[in-house]
This record gives structure tokens, C-alpha cells and sequence, in this order.
């Protein structure tokens, strides 16, 4: 069964510290690994990544898969109280199929 | 941009009554997913379809079903409500298998 496990279960600093968040993953096929920003509504989505390690960015997030480890990270830099939220990382194993998430980390940034 | 569009956003519910969610995907979006989120959980998934075809069951209890329409909009049915169905549920798109869009999702209670 695929597993998908997210460190840490939640985090509490201050705006303008820089944090990373980590997902591990276990499963059978890998096609690509999903970052989710969830506030109290739907999770909005942020990244896609695939094997090819290529890292992405936006604004002050930025996030890279190391296919060796079977890890991603999700950075954010100078965080804001904006960012606070619950940050879910997801597998999908092919084209189409339905995601399977980590428990998420739950991210508070104190003014 | 438009986005899944998803209801009623609030259901409250007594035991053993049915329930019925509705999703509006996307315009050209041909998947749509249904995920249940009990609280303080991650999404897990439900069943999905491909143009208008189940395409992936996951852990859909029997007593709930679910379709999607030739305009693409799908409906989850739920009969014989228990307490245990008490959630938030999630509807996402996707076309051609690509990155999945979440609705708002529709919070059920049931009493």
C-alpha cells in the first residue's frame, strides 16, 4: 500500500523565519508528487513535481523531489501570517488516478 | 478563472436520511474526483470518473453512490446516513489526468 508520511505534524514560528517542511513517500510507481496549501476551504494547489528533480518556484515558496531519498521539501522564506495553513503533500501514481495524502503539517506563523 | 464549483456548501442531516452533493467541474475538465475528509484527517479518496465512467473506486462505503452526468457535473449520493459520515467532503478536477483542482468542498453533520 503507497505511504505517503509528512514531517513535521505541525510548526509554530515567527514571520520572516524561513521553514521547510518534508515529505517521504513509499509506494509502488511513482509518477509525480503534489504540494497543497489547505486554510479553512478547499487545498489550493502549489506544486507539481516529477522525477525529473527539477525544483519549482514561486514567489517565496519552492519546493524539489530527490528521487534517491524518496523525498520532497516545500521551503518558505521570510513567511508571513498568510502562510499559515495545513500543507499537504500527495502521490499520484499515474495519470488520472486519485491521490494519496500525508497527514499534512500545520503551519502557524506568529506575528 | 473558473473554478470546481461545489453543493450545498453546509448539510446537516439526521441519522438513516439520504444526502445529496453535487459537483460542477471545471469547464473542459473530462475527471472528477470525491474525496471524504474526517476532522483533523487528510483527504482520503472515494471514487472517480473519466468521462462519465467510474474510473477508480477507493473506500466508498456501499450504502453511497455516485455518477457523472453528460455535462460532466457529478453527484454523490449518500443513504443511511451515520454519525461516522460526518465530514467534509472534496470535489476535484482534472483534465487529462493533470493536477486535480479542489472545489470547496460540502460540510456534512450529521445528527
Amino acid at each position: 500500500e503507497d505511504k505517503v508520511v509528512q514531517s513535521p505534524l505541525s510548526l509554530v514560528v515567527h514571520e520572516g523565519d524561513t521553514v521547510t517542511l518534508n515529505c517521504s513517500y513509499e509506494v509502488t510507481n511513482f509518477r509525480s508528487l503534489l504540494w497543497y496549501k489547505q486554510e479553512k476551504k478547499a487545498p489550493t494547489f502549489l506544486f507539481m513535481l516529477t522525477s525529473s528533480g527539477i525544483e519549482k518556484k514561486s514567489g517565496r515558496l519552492s519546493s524539489i523531489l530527490d528521487k534517491k531519498e524518496l523525498s520532497s521539501i516545500l521551503n518558505i522564506t521570510a513567511t508571513q501570517t498568510g502562510d499559515s495553513a495545513i500543507y499537504l503533500c500527495a502521490h499520484q501514481e499515474t495519470s488520472g488516478s486519485r491521490l494519496t495524502f500525508g497527514e499534512g503539517t500545520q503551519l502557524t506563523v506568529n506575528p | 478563472a473558473a473554478g470546481v464549483i461545489q453543493s450545498p456548501r453546509h448539510l446537516i442531516k439526521e441519522k438513516r436520511e439520504t444526502a445529496t452533493l453535487k459537483c460542477y467541474p471545471i469547464p473542459r475538465h473530462d475527471t472528477v474526483y470525491w474525496y471524504q475528509q474526517g476532522p483533523g484527517q487528510d483527504p482520503q479518496f472515494l471514487i472517480s470518473f473519466y468521462e462519465k465512467m467510474q474510473s477508480d473506486k477507493g473506500s466508498i462505503p456501499d450504502r453511497f453512490s455516485a455518477q457523472q452526468f453528460s455535462d460532466y457535473h457529478s453527484e454523490l449520493n449518500m443513504s443511511s446516513l451515520e454519525l461516522g459520515d460526518s465530514a467534509l467532503y472534496f470535489c476535484a478536477s482534472s483534465r487529462s489526468g493533470n493536477i486535480q483542482y479542489f472545489g470547496a468542498g460540502t460540510r456534512l453533520s450529521v445528527l
